[in-house]
């Protein structure tokens, strides 16, 4: 079965440069969701989106921005990073904009390296 | 503030023996509770969920145990295996028509010793 798709898997930035993340939804889950976890810690919610329009927004820095396409596929992108947004950068997806009731799948995650 | 509380930090139980973790809330709203499992550099993994109008879930070897009035929930692993060693996460959400996120517990680390 299809699952929730990252890319890229790993990435490694300097200091004030901009990064992308790409996620790619199960076929049919219009809902999707942004998490960030540093090294040891738990996911934090970062911002989603329910048909193409931000839906909720959690602890996201002005520094990002994301947006969710026709697609359904969606884009978070960084600028100026700093060495602590070093972390593990997950997209998780759920259908018809609910979790209780639906599982929320995650992807498998992206590494993102600030240096 | 942390809205979801977990415990043990980390946990470590012979093969065989059963895992407890627990975790408390604040938020009487909320009203789904999943468990996951996460490998390292993986993603977390639903391994089971409880709403709170039920005081217990069996999924194989996993239980959910629920206790509305003490706002607490706690996910009981029966007969362990070095395969279960991860970390796991409770989480709760709200309830709504439009997407919600989850709020995670901070995590309990696993070991399975063989």
């Amino acid at each position: 079965a299809a699952g929730v798709i990252q890319s890229p898997r790993h990435l490694i930035k300097e200091k004030r440069e901009t990064a992308t993340l790409k996620c790619y939804p199960i076929p049919r889950h219009d809902t999707v969701y942004w998490y960030q976890q540093g090294p040891g810690q738990d996911p934090q919610f970062l911002i989603s989106f329910y048909e193409k329009m931000q839906s909720d927004k959690g602890s996201i820095p002005d520094r990002f921005s994301a947006q969710q396409f026709s697609d359904y596929h969606s884009e978070l992108n960084m600028s100026s990073l700093e060495l602590g947004d070093s972390a593990l950068y997950f997209c998780a997806s759920t259908p018809n904009g609910r979790i209780s009731g639906n599982t929320i799948y995650f992807g498998e995650g992206s590494w993102l390296t600030v240096v | 503030q942390q809205q979801v509380k977990q415990s043990p930090q980390s946990l470590i139980v012979q093969k065989g023996g059963i895992s407890i973790i627990n975790c408390a809330y604040e938020n009487t709203a909320f009203d789904y509770f999943p468990w996951y499992q996460q490998f390292p550099g993986k993603g977390p993994a639903l391994l089971i969920a409880i709403r709170p109008d039920v005081s217990e879930k069996k999924e194989g070897r996993f239980t959910i145990s629920f206790n509305k009035s003490a706002k607490q929930f706690s996910l009981h692993i029966m007969d362990s295996q070095p395969g279960d060693s991860a970390t796991y996460f409770c989480a709760a959400s709200l309830p709504g028509g439009s997407a919600r996120q989850l709020t995670f517990g901070s995590g309990t680390q696993l070991t399975v010793l063989p």
